[in-house]
């Protein structure tokens, strides 16, 4: 089992859509966890943290459920511009504080 | 520009020769960290330096992978004998402790 799984996609949304992504994680151990956004050959870039009382950054708002090891990534409104691939991240619970990465849900949207 | 930077930004290959990729890390960050990223996959993690210190590698850094930071400034990833499953994006990061700031990455295509 992969330690951060997520729907692959692709989401293919109209403008102003409302996408919602999903995520889980098996270390329950875990402590903080991030989405990133990559858009096509480019770097990861961090999007927003996640609390765990829920955190909302403009049109997007990222939710985290301990207790189901869930987290996820609502996109209000989306812009063209949304269009990137997005992943989800848990700081391993290890130490040094290293990156675990989904596979990462592919977002379209389109006119 | 004050960004994580790699060099070169691509690099094409015969199977079996050694390359060898640099990062310079955001000035004053003492960690940092190399993924190696594949098509459809997120990066996965392969090692992390503390200054000049080699703390974690992962078990997928091989025998034919060797990576430096001699002075804890910049970074060196080699890979020897090149074989055909090693293309990929590798990426480099950098962070104080915090957020982990990434480089373009340098893709490698072995042919």
């Amino acid at each position: 089992r992969k330690e951060v799984e997520q729907d692959p996609g692709p989401f293919n949304v109209p403008e102003g859509a409302t996408v919602a992504f999903n995520c889980t994680y098996s270390n329950s151990a875990s402590q903080s966890f991030f989405w990133y956004r990559q858009d096509c050959r480019k770097e990861p870039k961090l999007l927003m943290s996640v609390y765990s009382s829920g955190n909302e950054d403009g049109r997007f708002t990222a939710q985290l459920n301990r207790a189901s090891q869930y987290i996820s990534l609502l996109i209000r409104d989306s812009k063209l511009s949304d269009s990137a691939t997005y992943l989800c991240v848990v700081l391993d619970a290890g130490g040094y504080n290293k990156l675990i990465f989904g596979a990462g849900t592919r977002l379209a949207v389109h006119p | 520009d004050t960004g994580v930077s790699q060099d070169p930004r691509h690099k094409i290959t015969k199977r079996g020769q050694n390359v060898t990729f640099r990062c310079d890390p955001i000035s004053e960050h003492n960690r940092l960290y190399w993924y190696r990223q594949t098509l459809g996959q997120g990066p996965e993690f392969l090692t992390y330096f503390q200054n000049e210190a080699q703390l974690e590698k992962s078990r997928l850094l091989s025998d034919r992978f060797s990576a430096e930071r001699p002075k804890g400034s910049f970074s060196t990833l080699e890979i020897q004998r090149t074989e055909q499953g090693d293309s990929a994006m590798y990426l480099c990061a950098s962070s104080p402790l915090g957020p982990q700031h990434f480089g373009d990455g340098t893709r490698l295509s072995i042919l």
